[in-house]
């Protein structure tokens, strides 16, 4: 698998459900963040998590990282019609700057 | 605070003739970074600059494509005769310090006719 990877690629759910993405990298890394892009739009910043935390909280976001199964999870709670887009994962890979490398995303659908 | 500017937001080119694609980073940022992303994939890295100098073009094909980041003004990401293969989104993102948050401009979609 290449670094950055989700799963699944695609989710659908009911409007009030909670949607888990979950993102697989490779090599060590600084941090890793998640963007959201809506159909043909450009990524919005969701949350940046570094190497040395484990969990981080932003509204209905929760983010988890584990370092040891180099793995994170995107936990959206009470999703709605409005979360409905494609997530993506980014990685450092350790580098000494934020060259980012992106995996394929997840694409979430909420029905209302 | 203006986000990330990109411009234009759509291309559209022959093949042979030149892209120019612009993006001025956030206020006080000096990191920018320019990814491409092909239909139904995710963002590939192109190239890092800070003002005045690249700093890792390592994603970048070594002919036809170039950037700079001049002291004034916005970064250009520039493609020479180009060609059916390089249809595809380009979007610029900047940092204040490196290996920080990476904030998206809207992108530019580049069509090659």
């Amino acid at each position: 698998s290449q670094q950055g990877e989700e799963d699944p690629q695609a989710l659908s759910i009911q409007e009030g459900e909670n949607a888990t993405m979950n993102c697989s990298y490779k090599t060590s890394i600084n941090n890793l963040q998640w963007y959201r892009q809506n159909s043909g739009r450009g990524l919005v910043h969701l949350i940046l998590i570094r190497s040395n935390e484990r969990e981080k909280h932003s509204g209905r976001l929760r983010v988890t990282l584990d370092t040891s199964k180099k793995s994170s999870s995107l936990l959206i709670t009470a999703s709605r019609a409005a979360d409905t887009a494609s997530y993506f994962c980014a990685t450092d890979g350790g580098a000494s700057y934020g060259k980012l490398t992106f995996g394929q995303g997840t694409i979430l659908t909420v029905h209302p | 605070n203006a986000g990330v500017m990109q411009n234009p937001r759509h291309l559209v080119r022959r093949r042979g003739q030149e892209a120019r694609l612009r993006c001025s980073p956030m206020k006080g940022h000096s990191h920018v970074y320019w990814y491409r992303q092909l239909p139904e994939e995710g963002l590939k890295f192109m190239v890092y600059l800070q003002k005045e100098n690249i700093i890792d073009e390592s994603g970048m094909p070594k002919e036809r494509f170039s950037a700079e980041f001049p002291k004034e003004g916005p970064s250009i990401l520039r493609i020479q005769q180009v060609v059916r293969g390089d249809s595809a989104a380009y979007f610029c993102a900047s940092s204040l310090l490196d290996r920080d948050t990476q904030y998206f401009g809207p992108g530019t979609r580049l069509t090659v006719l």
